[in-house]
């Protein structure tokens, strides 16, 4: 496996299971995120890692729940969802520079979540 | 505020024509500037970026982007479009440090005519 890879492609669920969503990235980056991204609306940061430690969490709801526990495996726990949470879900990875900053993020293919 | 503005949410083009996508920012400091595309069901995929230097930025697939300060523009540009061309295109700016993230345009989708 080469870039970033994320599991399941398409998952559908009700309101009331509870479901993951695993992203591994195989670029020995040391930063992830996830991404929502709905119809109509710009890419929304959701969460940012940094050296396995979240640096950013952009008041998401608690029905999801990030997890980080490697550099290289990035997860989203969803439980309780609702129908306005069916999106495209990105995730990404990123390198600090030698001389200071990040490279740009490099992005899985997504998972396509429905909620019904 | 931080922000990416792509004014034009769809373009049509003629396969062989000439294409220039829009991107203009509002940012703080000198900011970091990427083009991404997307293909219906996929995830981005890195164009271009601009972190110093010659403004002027070649990248992949045949494109370049133009970085202009005064006019805080970094519009794209491809000199004869091809049908698989067709996709939604995104700017984004950053500052990258430490593992913030971008900040992106809403898209804009080009649409190929034969």
């Amino acid at each position: 496996e080469t870039g970033v890879t994320q599991t399941p492609r398409h998952l559908v669920m009700g309101m009331t299971n509870k479901k993951s969503l695993k992203c591994e990235q195989h670029l020995g980056h040391n930063a992830m995120y996830w991404y929502k991204q709905s119809a109509k609306k710009p890419l929304e940061l959701m969460f940012v890692y940094n050296f396995k430690e979240q640096t950013e969490n952009n008041s998401v709801p608690s029905r999801f729940s990030p997890e980080c526990p490697n550099s290289s495996h990035l997860f989203l726990h969803l439980h309780t969802l609702q129908p306005e949470d069916s999106a495209l879900y990105l995730c990404a990875s990123s390198q600090a520079r030698s001389g200071g900053g990040w490279d740009e993020q490099f992005f899985g293919p997504g998972t396509r979540l429905t909620v019904l | 505020a931080q922000s990416v503005t792509q004014p034009d949410i769809h373009i049509t083009v003629s396969e062989g024509a000439s294409l220039e996508l829009r991107c203009n920012y509002s940012y703080g400091a000198t900011p970091y500037l990427f083009w991404y595309v997307q293909s219906p069901g996929q995830g981005l995929q890195l164009l271009l970026k601009y972190f110093s230097g010659d403004t002027l930025v070649q990248g992949i697939k045949g494109f370049e982007a133009e970085f202009k300060r005064s006019q805080s523009s970094f519009n794209l540009r491809k000199p004869s479009v091809h049908w698989s061309d067709a996709a939604e295109y995104f700017c984004a700016v950053g500052p990258y440090q430490a593992g913030t993230a971008l900040i992106f345009g809403k898209g804009t989708t080009l649409s190929v005519s034969s």
